[in-house]
């Protein structure tokens, strides 16, 4: 099962940020928290990922609570190109190889 | 310079067939892995290879046979194809650190469907 909790959905409109958030309260110490997204009928893309500092790449920021039982992705000027759904994971390893558990994600749609 | 690819990319076949799914990848990982996404659009990973030995299977039904020629291969068998196998299959690799922290890049899929 998941261990994140996301919303099913959100609307954002373009050229404005979009703050996806996403709940992990169980997240171990040394478990990393992912986000994914999935654009219509595409592989899922990496965006970004973070253990415990906040962290920003070209595509997105990520936010981490000092708890870390929570996180969000921040889309600083989203366009209709980001429109998808958006997975927040927490990365469990068994055997040693990377094992991403995706939940239901929330489904963001960027608006004109 | 496509990263992960699968072929074929449309797959479409009748019940009780075998047919086989292709993945390769040419970003030097060591690590990869099938998921199949469902029509409810569930993720779930089904296997995972590491240097073509098998590290994870999950609960999945002996009829799928993963098979891993060389590190940047991993090809998905099914036999005896059933109507639930209908489904997007994602090929997906990773290259392991020992920090953790590993990303996954996945294929563009293949769409199973069984008539």
């Amino acid at each position: 099962d998941a261990k994140t909790t996301q919303p099913p959905s959100m609307d954002c409109a373009e050229g404005r940020a979009a703050n996806l958030p996403c709940n992990h309260s169980t997240i171990s110490g040394n478990e990393y928290v992912y986000w994914y997204r999935q654009i219509h009928s595409q592989g899922p893309q990496y965006i970004i990922h973070g253990l415990k500092n906040n962290e920003t790449n070209e595509m997105a920021s990520l936010i981490i609570t000092e708890d870390r039982k929570s996180s969000t992705l921040i889309l600083p000027h989203a366009t209709l190109r980001d429109t998808a759904v958006y997975y927040c994971i927490v990365r469990g390893t068994q055997g040693g190889s990377e094992k991403l558990v995706f939940g239901k994600g929330t489904k963001l749609t960027v608006n004109p | 310079d496509t990263a992960v690819s699968q072929t074929p990319k449309y797959l479409v076949t009748q019940m009780g067939n075998d047919k086989s799914i292709k993945c390769e990848q040419n970003l030097g990982h060591d690590t990869m892995y099938w998921y199949k996404q469902d029509s409810k659009k569930f993720l779930k990973i089904m296997f995972s290879y590491n240097n073509k030995e098998l590290i994870i299977n999950e609960t999945v039904p002996n009829r799928f046979s993963p098979k891993s020629p060389d590190k940047a291969h991993l090809n998905l068998h099914i036999n005896s194809l059933e109507l639930g196998d209908s489904a997007v299959y994602f090929c997906a690799s990773s290259l392991r650190t020992s920090g953790g922290g590993e990303t996954q890049y996945f294929g563009p899929g293949t769409r199973l469907l069984v008539l």
